[in-house]
């Protein structure tokens, strides 16, 4: 079963607008948040993170919201830019003894010039 | 500072061989994992060493085995090789493997078995 539901295959913006992706989560043991982004033939690159004790982190253009009643976040990037273009992937992990990620399967952002 | 670095970067396999899938973690950093990514999905968590030990074994058969040396390079091996296990094997690595310590990708493995 999918613990980490990202229901949005593909999101197209124009640039300077703001994007929204969302990431929609089961288990209530996870504490932890993170959102990758990738590139073709390149790995993930960590975006930013939020633990569960916040409901909001902001980190230059990228905000992370956390609705932890609806099991839900989100990701927030304004303004966005065509370098922006990438697959997103929401992770999340329980407060284990590993560092475990359980990812989405991705929302592929492309933002028109 | 070099990133993660992994190879080889393509393989081509038939079914049943064997294959070995190497990784070298950021410099200073004693923790490494390795995730399978089928086309269409998120990476899914296979292994996590730390200091030359098991630290967390994901989902998948006796088939995937891995180790980590001195060093902290790893290694990740599959037997027996099947056609479901065409993927891009990611390899991470963090500090020291801590929770909530940021895991840094490389670029990947990309093994397609015929």
């Amino acid at each position: 079963d999918q613990q980490v539901k990202q229901n949005s295959p593909s999101l197209s913006v124009q640039e300077g607008r703001i994007s929204i992706l969302n990431c929609d989560y089961t288990n209530s043991m996870f504490d932890y948040f993170l959102w990758y982004k990738k590139y073709p033939a390149e790995g993930p690159t960590f975006l930013i993170s939020i633990s569960s004790i916040k409901d909001k982190n902001e980190d230059g253009r990228f905000t992370v919201f956390l609705n932890k009643s609806a099991k839900h976040l989100s990701l927030h990037i304004v303004p966005s830019q065509p370098g922006d273009s990438a697959v997103y992937f929401c992770a999340a992990k329980e407060w284990d003894a590993t560092n475990k990620l359980i990812f989405g399967t991705g929302t592929l952002l492309a933002v028109q010039p | 500072d070099a990133g993660v670095t992994q190879s080889p970067t393509h393989l081509i396999k038939t079914r049943g061989q064997h294959v070995t899938l190497r990784c070298s973690p950021i410099s200073g950093h004693k923790s490494v994992s390795w995730y399978q990514q089928v086309l269409g999905q998120g990476p899914q968590f296979i292994f996590q060493y730390y200091e030359k030990e098991e630290r967390g074994r994901g989902n998948f058969p006796d088939r995937f085995s891995a180790r980590q040396f001195p060093n902290y390079s790893s290694e990740l091996n599959v037997n027996a090789l099947l056609l479901g296990d065409s993927a891009l094997y990611l390899c991470a690595s963090s500090r020291d493997g801590a929770s909530t310590d940021t895991q840094y990708f490389g670029p990947g493995t990309r093994l397609t078995v015929l």
